[in-house]
């Protein structure tokens, strides 16, 4: 089983549309929760974290955290074209970072 | 501010030769440090980590190793490169002990030819 995984993309939206990206986790103990984004060619951009249950608002992105059911979420309110991306979920446990495969997402006008 | 510098920014290189990718932190002390790798279309994979000046763990063996001479330095080497070598080298950083997401670098593409 793999420590972090991703719904499989791509994933199209159109414009002024919500992005719904998910991401489930193997390790109960994990203890922090990030999401990234990645440009083609570019290093991953950090853009949202989640420590606690719930909801967390950051502007057009929302991370929302279910450690029962071992479950992390993105929302992206009101897609632009500038958020076509891949975006990884990234899961923080004992000492390292680890990563989804990613899901890609594509924002058509 | 923090920064974090990563090159070459793009290296190809022939199967058997060397490799020497550098990472360097400013701004910041004691700083935990990382190599990743990203295969075309695949996930990040966790290389090497090192909490501080000469310790190096390994994630995944294979023919690269890491070092740390200085506090805010992180190698990448290889003796002999091999095609499998080839990928998207990313370094990053993060506060000791702090619950932060990591910092990546600008990477580097490699290709093994």
């Amino acid at each position: 089983q793999k420590e972090v995984e991703q719904n499989s993309g791509p994933l199209s939206v159109p414009e002024g549309a919500i992005a719904s990206l998910n991401c489930t986790y193997s390790d109960r103990g994990s203890q922090s929760f990030f999401w990234y984004r990645q440009y083609s060619g570019k290093s991953p951009e950090l853009i949202m974290s989640i420590y606690s249950n719930g909801d967390k608002e950051d502007g057009r992105f929302t991370a929302q955290l279910n450690k029962a059911s071992q479950y992390v979420s993105l929302l992206i309110r009101d897609s632009q074209p500038s958020d076509s991306a891949t975006y990884l979920c990234a899961v923080f446990t004992d000492y390292k970072l680890s990563f989804g495969a990613g899901t890609t997402v594509t924002v058509r006008a | 501010s923090q920064t974090i510098h990563q090159w070459p920014a793009t290296l190809v290189q022939p199967v058997g030769s060397p490799l020497s990718l550098e990472c360097t932190v400013e701004g910041t002390s004691n700083p935990n440090l990382y190599w990743y790798r990203q295969a075309a279309g695949r996930g990040l994979q966790l290389l090497f980590y090192s909490v501080g000046i000469g310790q190096i763990s390994s994630e995944v063996p294979q023919n690269l190793s890491a070092s740390r001479p200085q506090d805010r330095q992180f190698i990448l080497s290889s003796k002999k490169l091999l095609l499998s070598d080839s990928g998207f080298y990313l370094c990053a950083w993060r506060e000791p002990g702090g619950a932060y997401g990591y910092t990546f670098g600008s990477g580097t593409r490699l290709t093994v030819v």
